[in-house]
This record gives structure tokens, sequence and C-alpha cells, in this order.
């Protein structure tokens, strides 16, 4: 089952703009993280944001985290063409799994 | 820092034929994961193991698949009886720690598997 839904599922910008996008989530959690998948590749981890954590930055990127609504936004500011790809959230479980649950994915495309 | 790396990219096989997918993590790496990824979905968790021990296995692993970790070092998944709706990306991921201790997941490029 996908715990993570983001939103939108799909998400077209001007390149210099800022993308928005938002995860929700059912479960409690140890951490939050962000992935950025290219097309036919593999996901490739974007940041980590800890269930006691608010907001994180990692240089365009900025993550919030409100555990209270169960929910998580990514920011990407000054997008770039090579920004284009899908985004996923991904949260683990405070049962000691070691599963990580991924969102569907939301697909983004910054034209030049 | 290698990367993780599977093998093949791409496998085009007939139903009922069996397969095998390769995974050779990032060498200091202990934890290793298979995951699956339909299209427009998400990646499904598919199985974990520490070392050589696999210590989690999702409902989503059928008796028609199996993984090893023979060494604790590569990983291979093997699929037996291939079904059409075994058609998916597989991927692979390595970590040099636990979600608890907040260690991210390294992914290959994963293996595209064509069922006919």
């Amino acid at each position: 089952s996908q715990q993570g839904e983001e939103d939108p599922q799909a998400l077209s910008i001007q390149e210099g703009e800022n993308a928005t996008m938002n995860c929700s989530y059912k479960t409690s959690i140890n951490n939050l993280q962000w992935y950025r998948q290219n097309s036919g590749r593999g996901l490739v981890h974007l940041i980590l944001i800890r269930s006691n954590e608010r907001e994180k930055h990692s240089g365009r990127l900025r993550v919030t985290l409100d555990t209270s609504k169960k929910s998580s936004s990514l920011l990407i500011t000054a997008s770039r063409a090579a920004d284009t790809a899908s985004y996923f959230c991904a949260t683990d479980n405070q049962g000691g799994s070691e599963k990580l649950v991924f969102g569907k994915g939301m697909k983004l495309t910054v034209n030049p | 820092d290698t990367g993780v790396s599977q093998n093949p990219r791409h496998k085009i096989t007939k139903r009922g034929q069996n397969v095998t997918f390769r995974c050779d993590p990032i060498s200091e790496h202990n934890r290793l994961y298979w995951y699956r990824q339909t299209l427009g979905q998400g990646p499904e968790f598919l199985t974990y193991f520490q070392n050589e021990a696999q210590l989690e296995k999702s409902r989503l692993l059928s008796d028609r698949f199996s993984a090893e970790r023979p060494k604790g070092s590569f990983s291979t998944l093997e699929i037996q009886r291939t079904e059409q709706g075994d058609s998916a990306m597989y991927l692979c991921a390595s970590s040099s720690g636990t979600l608890g201790t907040n260690s991210p997941l390294h992914f290959g490029n994963g293996t595209r598997l064509t069922v006919t």
C-alpha cells in the first residue's frame, strides 16, 4: 500500500519559476524523505526531514513538515530545465519496519 | 563510491520462463533493498537484507520470487514461472544504516522486465 500521496500529480512551469509539491501521509513517522527520478532511471535522494524538524533547506530545496497534519511540502526555487523529473515523497513508520513507503509521485516539467 | 549497479538493464522474457537479476550495492553498505515499480506508480517494497540475512519480506513477494544475498555483498532476485503481471522495473537500493538512523537509500538504475 502507498502511504504518501503527492499533490499535484503533474506540474508544468517555466524556467526560473518556483515549484511546490505537497505530500500527505497516514501513519506516525520517524522521518520523511523526498526523492527524484529521471525517466527510466533509479531514484536519487534529495532531502530527509526528521519528525522533530519543521523545515529544512538544501541548496534550492526547501522542505517543510507538519506532523499534526501529516503533510510535507517540497519547494524548488528558481527551477531549471534539468529539474524536469518525477518527485516522490517516502515515509518510514515507527513500527520498526525497514520498509520505505513511496507515494505515486509528481511529474514536474520545467520548460526552457 | 561507484554507486549501486544492477544487471541486466533490460530483460525481455516469455511467460513461464525464469529470470534472475543481480544487484551490486555500494561496497560499505550492509543493508540492501529490492523494490518494484510499475508505470505511473511509486516503488513498492519487496524485501530487505542486513548483511546476508533477509529480515523483511513483503506480501508482494509471492512464492515465485526469491532473493538471496549469500555473502552479504551482491544480491540476486529470481522470478520463477514469470507472468505478464511481473512486468515492471525492479529497483535495488542500499544504505549504510537503518531508516531509524535516518539513512537515505541509494538506488541503482533498475532492471526493466518485460514478460511477453
